[in-house]
Formats: C-alpha cells, structure tokens, sequence
C-alpha cells in the first residue's frame, strides 16, 4: 500500500492564525486529495490538488482560506488561514498512485482552534 | 452533484449475528463505490469496494451489493466480532477511485 504521513499529527491554535499541514507520499502521484472531518462527522472533501496547476476547489471551500501547493508529485501542503473554532477537525490528505486501484488516506491531523 | 445517504447512523449487534448498512447515491454516472472502515482515531482504510458493472463481490466475511437501478449499495458483515466495532462510511465516486464522496457514516457497535 502507498504510505502516507502528515505534519503535524496534532496542533492547537488561536483564532485567527493559520497553519499549514504537510502530507508526504511515498510514490508519485498525479492528485492528491484533502478532506475535511469534523468531530462525530464524515469526510468532505475540500480540494484536489495537481502537481504544476492550482487546486481545483469543491463547492463550500474557497483557496483564500484553504491555500494548497503541490510543489512535485509526492509532496503537498494545505493551509487552514484566519483560523476560528469551527475549523476545529481533522484534516486528511489521501492518494490513488496508479498501481493500486484504491484510495489511501494519510494519519490526519487533528486541529483544534481556540 | 453527488450526494451519497447512509442508513442506519448506528447499529448494535450481538457477536455472531449478521450486520447490514445500506447506501444509496444521486448521480447515475457514480461507477466506484467502496466501504471504508474508521476505527476511532485511526484513518480510514477500503475494506471492500465494488464497480457499476457488478452486482455482487464477497470477501470472506464481508459482501457488498450493488443495485444500479435503484441506485444503491450495501455493506453485509456475517458472523459479527467485537473487533468490527467501528464507524463505517460508503462512498461513491464517477471518476473511478479518485473524487469520492461520503456517506455520513455507521457506527457499529459489536457486543460479546
């Protein structure tokens, strides 16, 4: 299976700040995902992000507040900006590489706002 | 565009018994529908996933079934164990198994 980490695991912030999550793959892909799960929730998907085009945004989440980059295929970052208590969630990343026919999510990143 | 319901939100079974969740999903073109398992504060992982040009697929104690026509898919678990306590989420998605979008998600409770 494709492996998948994330930085930070965890983190508590203030209102206001922003923070960026990392997510590392271990083989090239062409998209890689990021998903938004609330507590008690399900997964929503915030945006989909090619490598050397901007990320494509589904309907509810806007790049002002969730900047992605996706300097190469195996590495992306997502931004979670002007952070308030409702961005309180765990923050997923995931993959499809080619060799497999699945998706694979990353560990998340549990973010707690203050 | 999609919209995936997921029935029932919870689900308590004796050990032994069978476990049933049921999905159903909007756009006729959704031809990927896996069954992702979350156990509490791990990440998700695809238990079993099925595609629109098969009604039925099984692995070992788990089944899902797809009714094209009436646009919705199921989850069946025999023989129940403690250790299948978790949430479980449907999915569909039209582009293979890339875009997914998610049931709300079934939390299944195990009893010995």
């Amino acid at each position: 299976s494709a492996v998948i980490s994330q930085k930070p695991s965890r983190d508590i912030c203030q209102r206001g700040t922003s923070l960026t999550i990392q997510c590392q793959v271990d083989s090239q892909v062409t998209m890689m995902f990021w998903y938004r799960q609330q507590p008690g929730q399900s997964l929503t998907l915030i945006a989909t992000a090619n490598q050397g085009s901007e990320a494509t945004y589904e309907s509810g989440f806007v790049i002002d507040k969730f900047p992605i980059s996706r300097p190469n295929l195996t590495f992306s970052t997502l931004t979670v900006s002007n952070m308030s208590p409702e961005d309180s969630s765990i923050y997923l990343c995931s993959v499809a590489p080619p060799a497999y026919n699945e998706q694979f999510f990353g560990p998340g990143t549990r973010l707690t706002v203050l | 565009g999609e919209n995936v319901e997921q029935h029932p939100s919870t689900l308590s079974v004796q050990e032994g018994d069978s476990a049933v969740i049921k999905c159903t999903y909007s756009d006729s073109a959704s031809n990927y529908f896996p069954w992702y398992k979350q156990e509490l504060g791990k990440r998700p992982q695809l238990i079993i996933d099925i595609r629109s040009n098969v009604g039925e697929k099984k692995d070992q104690r788990i089944a899902v079934t797809l009714n094209k026509t009436a646009k919705h898919f199921s989850l069946h678990i025999t023989e129940t164990q403690p250790e299948d306590s978790a949430v479980y989420f449907c999915a569909a998605s039209d582009g293979g198994f890339q875009k997914l979008v998610f049931g709300t998600g079934t939390r299944l409770l195990v009893s010995p």
